[in-house]
């Protein structure tokens, strides 16, 4: 079975903390994906990377960046945190393969409170 | 754009009573489309899928028809249990483009004994 992992699944930081969430799977997979989920907004996408060192912009960037050096790990770093990125994080992996429908697996997620 | 649009929730059944949960798409090209679950506590897991037009996805006892002429996937379950009561997610996947899932803002589901 894929199995995505998070670090943490309950984190509180004060406004202005840098703040790491780390993301690893263990089914060899390129694409890693980085949500935020929230109610009545669904998921969105934060950012994506389809190789390791390679990152590509989601739908809401902005306060966000992102690291992967090795192929089964995606950190998600908030630079400053604020209390509007209080939230929950999801992280999720897929195969890449052109043309072909391929799932995402979804971590369990990460209920950040920013104070 | 491309984008998913689900009925909002929440929706309360039931034990063993019929389940539809609506949803549409607009999209350019021809999408894959998905139904995710999520149980309280847990990430999203996937419920269904179907890559092409008239394609069926089941799972679980649910299932959801690819329906090109209404730009439909709706879910359904014949007899829904309390083990049912989740979020489930309608989203797209663009054939042959982006890795990138564009989902529905969510359907909550509760089922009572």
């Amino acid at each position: 079975d894929v199995k995505v992992t998070q670090s943490s699944r309950y984190l509180v930081k004060r406004t202005g903390e840098k703040v790491f969430l780390e993301c690893v799977q263990d089914m060899d997979h390129e694409n890693m994906f980085w949500y935020r989920q929230d109610p009545g907004l669904g998921l969105r996408l934060i950012y994506f990377s389809y190789d390791v060192k390679m990152k590509e912009k989601g739908d809401i960037p902005e306060g966000y960046s992102v690291s992967r050096e090795k192929k089964e790990r995606f950190s998600l770093i908030l630079e400053s945190a604020s209390t509007n990125q209080t939230s929950m994080y999801l992280c999720a992996s897929s195969s890449a393969g052109a043309g072909v429908a391929d799932t995402q697996y979804f971590g369990p997620g990460t209920r950040l409170t920013v104070l | 754009g491309n984008s998913v649009t689900q009925m909002e929730g929440p929706v309360t059944l039931s034990e063993e009573a019929f389940l539809t949960i609506n949803c549409t798409y607009t999209a350019t090209g021809y999408p894959s489309l998905f139904w995710y679950v999520q149980y309280p506590g847990e990430g999203l897991q996937l419920l269904l899928k179907a890559t092409k037009a008239d394609d069926k996805g089941s799972n679980k006892g649910f299932e959801a028809t690819y329906r090109k002429e209404t730009t439909s996937f709706h879910l359904e379950k014949g007899s829904v249990q309390v083990s049912d009561s989740a979020v489930y997610f309608c989203a797209l996947r663009l054939q042959g483009g982006s890795e990138k899932l564009v989902f529905g803002k969510g359907t909550k589901l509760t089922v009572n004994p």
